[in-house]
């Protein structure tokens, strides 16, 4: 069974200022990872994925992940954010690529810009 | 506009009543699935579908039933067997030959 851990529920972060926003999961088998973003009342928006290769990937409106098979992670990360960045951040895992048996998300984690 | 819809937004309900989300996507998706959103836990698998006619439990798919008489539409019934049924709903498609998810805007539901 796949798991998928959120360390942190909520990251507060000053505009502008650098965000890294952290996912740890657990697998027994090879699996694919996604970075999802949540506006309020609304449904989920792909960031980035990782399936294979370059372990360094880059996503929409500036973000980028890093898996790191080793230490079982795949942060997600930005060098400025902006107001418009508050959201919730889920993080996902697959071990059949595109989920076709669904996929496994983390709770969460809140991002909040402070101005 | 091609993408997927959830209808209605926001449903109340009484207690022990079953109600009837809907999703439907014309993106010519083969698979749909039903997530269950609460606050402070994730999003939770109810069921999916990856062709007409079959679909499969999730992790939480008790108090719930599916239909796929269709390839775009994926409708939720929540029983009154649900014990909890106060949640977002979230419905998602995707191809089997892609690798991508796609949400819909989700269905806020009260049971009162």
């Amino acid at each position: 069974a796949q798991s998928v851990t959120q360390l942190d529920s909520q990251v507060p972060v000053f505009e502008e200022a650098p965000v890294e926003l952290r996912c740890n999961y657990s697998s027994s088998v090879s699996v694919y990872l996604f970075w999802y973003v949540q506006y309020p009342n609304q449904g989920l928006q792909l960031l980035l994925k990782y399936l294979s290769g370059s372990t360094l990937v880059k996503g929409i409106n500036g973000f980028e992940a890093e898996f790191n098979k080793s230490q079982t992670s795949f942060h997600l990360r930005k060098p400025s954010v902006h107001i418009s960045d508050t959201a919730e951040y889920f993080c996902a895992v697959s071990d059949s690529g595109g989920g076709a048996d669904g996929l496994t998300f983390g709770k969460g984690t809140h991002l909040i810009i402070q101005p | 506009d091609g993408g997927i819809t959830q209808s209605p937004k926001y449903l109340f309900r009484k207690e022990g009543q079953n109600v009837t989300l809907s999703c439907e996507q014309n993106l010519n998706h083969d698979a749909m699935y039903w997530y269950r959103q609460d606050p402070g836990q994730g999003l939770r698998l109810i069921y999916y579908s990856q062709i007409v006619n079959d679909f499969q439990k999730g992790d939480i798919a008790e108090g719930y039933s599916v239909s796929r008489e269709k390839k775009e539409s994926f409708p939720l019934t929540v029983t009154s067997a649900q014990k909890n049924p106060t949640a977002f709903y979230l419905c998602a498609s995707s191809s089997m030959s892609s690798d991508t998810q796609y949400f819909g805007p989700g269905t806020r539901l009260t049971v009162l």
